[in-house]
């Protein structure tokens, strides 16, 4: 069945950097736009980014663009945002989340999230 | 980027219909025929409820129906559950990003 596994998630200070990884099995990850979408606590579901399922285009908020970057490897089935310059409002669970079409329209299988905390 | 209108709340009794309602623009729901909800319990990921404005999963009761007219999106429950009480989020493609409503938290009286 499909998994989909964050990880990286932690606590850290305003300014500072950190890399999520979500790990992808259970179906051909090549064939498949990836999203990241977060949630900020007692919030509602916030997009942040998407990745083609070759890679080859990348989009992403207003809120994090500049600051966030998306990649996968396809080789090995995983996918990652690096966050940059974090800031105290991207506190918030962050889910990998999966594309059936490959374009954005809509995200079919989720993974459990991994909770960032920006705090000094 | 702005995010779609939907209602803070909504409920109904046990067997009855409700009826969740998402508003857009003409850039992202008027436009697209790619709206879809989500249905999300305390502590739980996201699950989707419906595609393509009006497509089920398999797996999702048929008491769940979407629709559109205009910039407006809707998800109806019929014969509400207890299980059905949770929060449901409508997003919509919008050409190079994707925009989520507020979410509607669903009660069950």
């Amino acid at each position: 069945q499909v998994q989909l596994v964050e990880s990286g998630g932690g606590v850290v200070q305003p300014g500072r950097s950190l890399r999520l990884s979500c790990a992808a099995s259970g179906f051909t990850f090549i064939h498949y736009g990836m999203y990241w979408v977060r949630q900020a606590p007692g919030k509602g579901l916030e997009w942040v980014t998407f990745i083609w399922y070759d890679g080859n285009n990348e989009y992403y908020a207003d809120s994090v663009k500049g600051r966030f970057t998306v990649s996968r490897d396809n080789s090995k089935n995983t996918l990652y945002l690096q966050m940059n310059s974090l800031r105290v409002e991207d506190t918030a669970v962050y889910y990998c989340a999966r594309d059936p079409l490959g374009s954005g329209s809509y995200i079919d299988s989720w993974g459990q999230g991994t909770r960032v905390t920006v705090s000094s | 980027q702005s995010a779609l209108t939907q209602p803070p709340s909504a409920s109904g009794s046990p067997g009855q219909s409700v009826t969740i309602s998402c508003t857009g623009t003409s850039s992202d729901v008027g436009f697209y025929n790619y709206v879809s909800w989500y249905q999300q319990h305390p502590g739980k990921a996201p699950k989707l409820m419906t595609y393509d404005v009006n497509k089920r999963p398999s797996g999702v009761p048929d008491r769940f129906s979407g629709s559109k007219s205009g910039n407006t999106a809707s998800l109806t429950v019929s014969g509400l559950q207890a299980e059905d009480e949770a929060d449901y989020y409508c997003s919509s493609y919008a050409g190079s990003n994707i925009v989520f409503g507020g979410g509607t938290k669903l009660t069950v009286l």
